[in-house]
């Protein structure tokens, strides 16, 4: 069975740092891999996604992720975040075998940002 | 002109009642899914709906009931609600089954008193 772990619950940056949030997945064929965004009381906004091809993938709002098969993971990163990036952060995982399996997500990764 | 759009943003209601959480999309897409986020906000899918037949269940009460009436709605009907069942449920949907991108609506929040 397909799982995600995101090892860090809460991370706290400064206003203009750089930010990297860790991802591992567990799936057994090649994974299709989703960074969310949450906002206080928001649904769901999509980031980035990695089906195939280049391993580095650009999302919105500045974002990117890297997608390393040999480590399992799919990192997010950005240079220099704002003070409305402050949210939770679901990296999910698709299953690529066909069938509406839905997505398995990662508990999250709440992001705090220090003035 | 809201993509996926979910009605009541909240409900409260009593143990025992039965409530329906409505959704809709405007996006064309195929499947529609419905995911349960519980009070430490981890993610979990229900159900999904693939052209009108459900896909999947997972270990979920059948007091829970998705209900299809066309490709655009996917509504969520709960029976006899219980205390654990209070959770902010969201609904997306996507073009195709399979990995394909899922876009989420706004979220219910269900408080049960």
């Amino acid at each position: 069975a397909q799982s995600v772990t995101q090892p860090d619950i809460h991370i706290t940056v400064s206003e203009g740092a750089s930010l990297e949030l860790r991802c591992n997945y567990s799936y057994g064929a090649t994974p299709y891999l989703f960074w969310y965004v949450q906002s206080p009381g928001q649904g769901l906004q999509l980031l980035l996604k990695y089906f195939s091809g280049d391993t580095l993938v650009q999302g919105i709002k500045g974002f990117e992720a890297e997608f390393k098969r040999s480590q399992s993971s799919f990192n997010l990163r950005k240079p220099s975040v704002h003070w409305s990036d402050a949210a939770e952060y679901f990296c999910a995982v698709g299953h690529s075998g066909g069938g509406a399996d839905g997505l398995t997500f990662g508990k999250g990764t709440h992001l705090i940002i220090q003035p | 002109d809201t993509a996926v759009s979910q009605t009541p943003k909240y409900l409260v209601t009593q143990m025992g009642n039965d409530k329906s959480i409505k959704c809709e999309q405007n996006l064309g897409h195929d499947t529609m899914y419905w995911y349960k986020q519980d009070s430490k906000k981890f993610l979990k899918i229900m159900f999904s709906y693939n052209n009108k037949e459900l896909i999947i269940n997972e270990t979920v009460p059948n007091r829970f009931s998705p209900k299809s009436p066309d490709k655009a709605h996917l509504n969520l009907h709960i029976n006899s609600l219980e205390l654990g069942d209070s959770a902010v449920y969201f609904c997306a949907s996507s073009q195709d089954a399979g990995a394909d991108t899922q876009y989420f609506g706004p979220g219910t929040r269900l408080t049960v008193l």
